[in-house]
């Protein structure tokens, strides 16, 4: 039952350099997002994807880029990493557009800039 | 545009006691969900309940309940029976969802502690 799972767990960058976070569930979950969490400020939106081939802007997407060519995956990818993009970062997944659907989460990734 | 605030960045309550966790949201939707998580010092996060918009009852699971005053924009946690495994960060999050967009908003999060 791996649920929502992402790798790496931790990973420390030099400023610019570029990576991808590693996204995949196996619930066939058509509904995919990726937050950042910084100290006392709780978790913000980066992109979200409403199903295979559609993503979308949350409220920092800034420097991050997404793609979502399957149900099950949906890598993010840090352009030029920058140390303002230190954070812990999660993904997410489920149902399609419905309120009533919780949001499961991935364990998340400690993600350092020097 | 959507907003979660949760005004208590701690709390403390004792072994065996309740206590309510605070939140209030701002939406011009009138179809929004809204969730609570809970984030132990382990990092994952794990949902605990949910309260529709439509829904004329508050939810309530296992000894989570949620006080779900709508005409004031309220939807406060209530944890009965603390214990000290409750011990966490607690967030209030809305969900608005239509055709073009489904965007969960949180709260900056509530750190709850229990002692014995």
């Amino acid at each position: 039952n791996a649920g929502v799972t992402q790798t790496p767990k931790f990973q420390v960058l030099k400023t610019g350099q570029s990576m991808t976070l590693q996204c995949a569930q196996d619930m066939n979950h058509e509904y995919m997002s990726w937050y950042r969490q910084d100290p006392g400020m709780g978790l913000r939106l980066i992109h979200y994807s409403v199903g295979a081939g559609i993503t979308d802007q949350g409220e920092v997407p800034n420097g991050y880029n997404v793609s979502r060519s399957t149900t099950e995956d949906f890598p993010l990818r840090l352009l030029s990493a920058a140390p303002s993009q230190t954070s812990v970062y999660f993904c997410a997944s489920s149902y399609s557009v419905r309120v009533t659907q919780p949001q499961h989460f991935g364990d998340g990734t400690r993600l350092s800039i020097l | 545009a959507q907003k979660i605030t949760q005004t208590q960045p701690g709390m403390f309550v004792q072994e065996k006691e309740a206590v309510t966790l605070d939140c209030t949201y701002d939406t011009s939707d009138p179809s929004y969900g809204l969730f609570w998580y809970k984030q132990p010092s382990s990092g994952e996060m794990i949902f605990l309940i949910y309260q529709g918009s439509y829904d004329q009852q508050n939810a309530t699971e296992g000894r989570y309940s949620l006080n779900f005053q709508k005409a004031r924009k309220s939807a406060n946690l209530v944890i009965s029976a603390s214990q000290l495994g409750d011990s966490a960060m607690y967030f209030c999050a809305m969900r608005e969802a239509s055709l073009s967009t489904d965007k969960l908003i949180f709260g900056t999060g509530t750190r709850l502690q229990v002692f014995p």
